[in-house]
């Protein structure tokens, strides 16, 4: 089935450094999300990517949808402690393609911010 | 901003038991789906629902379970007879169209003994 390697499986920072990690698949995917959850809670939508090349923002988070529409990586500057948390990456593809609409998730990465 | 609730928070009940996890997805949203999430894995679909029939399921969407959405803003999974393994996390998810974003309620913690 359709897999999404995610890397690193975690990683130990200090506060104000930046981070960055990135999902892989054999597949295509015509949307990557990525989500970040806190223990107990639901995954919280961060960045949503539509388009092959997209880079977008959202405050010190950036994310980009890989031109192969294999790939995308998300970037966080400047990390502060509430930034801890799992992150994961989801992809898409296009029911209108013949795709699922399922999520596909890759297997989190665990941030640890050090104060 | 709208979101999904679900309820309970948390259920532990014993095997061989029914259980029926509830969820209001956001108002105007029209897919609905649901994930588990089994203790320290990744996130795996189960289902997805739209127009008052199932879409799509995985493999582990067996004859035990079922969803429903009996009236206008309710959708629930229900384990016939649960067994152990099925102790998870379980989401629920929402989405407006055919091309958009799942949103995610904050889960049912669900334990089977």
């Amino acid at each position: 089935g359709q897999q999404l390697n995610q890397s690193p499986q975690s990683m130990f920072i200090q506060e104000g450094e930046d981070v960055s990690m990135n999902c892989t698949s054999s597949s295509i995917f015509n949307t990557w999300l990525w989500y970040k959850q806190d223990p107990g809670e639901g995954p919280v939508l961060l960045i949503a990517l539509y388009k092959a090349g997209e880079l977008t923002s959202n405050g010190r988070l950036t994310a980009q949808f890989g031109i192969t529409r294999k790939d995308s990586f998300l970037n966080i500057s400047a990390s502060i402690p509430s930034d801890v948390g799992i992150y994961f990456c989801a992809g898409q593809q296009a029911i209108t393609q013949g795709g699922s609409e399922k999520l596909v998730f890759g297997k989190g990465t665990k941030l640890t911010v050090n104060p | 901003e709208p979101e999904v609730t679900q309820t309970p928070s948390h259920q532990v009940t014993q095997m061989g038991q029914e259980v029926i996890l509830r969820c209001v997805p956001i108002s105007n949203h029209l897919y609905f789906y649901w994930y588990r999430q089994i203790l320290g894995q990744k996130v795996e679909f189960l289902v997805s629902f739209y127009n008052n029939e199932i879409s799509e399921k995985s493999e582990i969407f067996d004859d035990q379970f079922s969803v429903e959405r009996p009236d206008g803003s309710n959708f629930t999974l229900k384990i016939r007879s649960t067994k152990l393994e099925d102790s998870a996390m379980y989401f629920c998810a929402s989405r407006a169209r055919a091309i958009g974003t799942q949103y995610f309620g904050p889960g049912t913690r669900l334990l089977v003994l």
